[in-house]
């Protein structure tokens, strides 16, 4: 059974960091397409950030970018989010996304989230 | 970027009713797009993806159509399970986009 489990997300004050870790199961992880996706309270969904199956080629929202960096240990089954100098604004539940394997932009298994809080 | 948008933003209905939400892209996505459907306090599930296969699992009551800049998600008899929050994904290029969300609930 594919499993995907995030943590890491808690209270953190402004310009402050944290790190998100997703532990994935059930499935090759070095063979998948991974990114994060979150979701601010009683809002829509945002796409944050892809990496590809070997880490070469990663991709960032501009809302993160130079801020937010993605990276896996394909070793680990792991794949991370090291959030920095973040904002109110990036109060929300961060999924992790597996990418399909006939295209990897879209996403068929996804972690049940955690909530990252942004406040003083 | 490209611009994502849905219509209804919400539509009430009653079990067995067809239900069509539809998707429209600010440019060009060819049929780079999937269909999301979310139930509250739950990650997203992925429906149908490039506009019109559909996922593994998901009920055939689910379909998808559309090309270019306008596509459609419809639920030929929506079942008491189908009362959700339903989000279009665009695929075709980085940053991926996803439209607001259209939320189907009982009339």
């Amino acid at each position: 059974e594919v499993q995907l489990v995030e943590s890491g997300g808690g209270l953190v004050q402004p310009g402050g960091s944290l790190r998100l870790s997703c532990a994935a199961s059930g499935f090759t992880f070095s063979s998948y397409e991974m990114n994060w996706v979150r979701q601010a309270p009683g809002k829509g969904l945002e796409w944050v950030s892809y990496i590809s199956s070997s880490g070469s080629t990663i991709y960032y929202a501009d809302s993160v970018k130079g801020r937010f960096t993605i990276s896996r240990d394909n070793a680990k089954n792991s794949l991370y989010l090291q959030m920095n100098s973040l904002r109110a604004e990036d109060t929300a539940v961060y999924y992790c996304a597996r990418g399909i394997v006939v295209v990897p932009y879209y996403f068929d298994y996804w972690g049940q989230g955690t909530l990252v809080t942004v406040s003083s | 970027d490209i611009q994502m948008t849905q219509s209804p933003s919400s539509v009430s209905a009653s079990v067995g009713d067809r239900v069509t939400i539809t998707c429209q892209a600010s440019q060009g996505i060819s049929s780079w797009l999937a269909w999301y459907q979310q139930k509250p306090g739950k990650a997203p599930k992925l429906l149908i993806y490039a506009a019109s296969s559909l996922q593994s699992g998901v009920p055939s009551r689910f379909s998808g159509s559309g090309s270019g800049t306008d596509f459609t998600l419809t639920i030929s008899s929506l079942q008491p399970e189908d009362f959700a929050t339903y989000y279009c994904q665009q695929a075709n290029s980085f940053p991926f986009t996803f439209g607001p969300g259209t939320k189907v609930d009982i009339k």
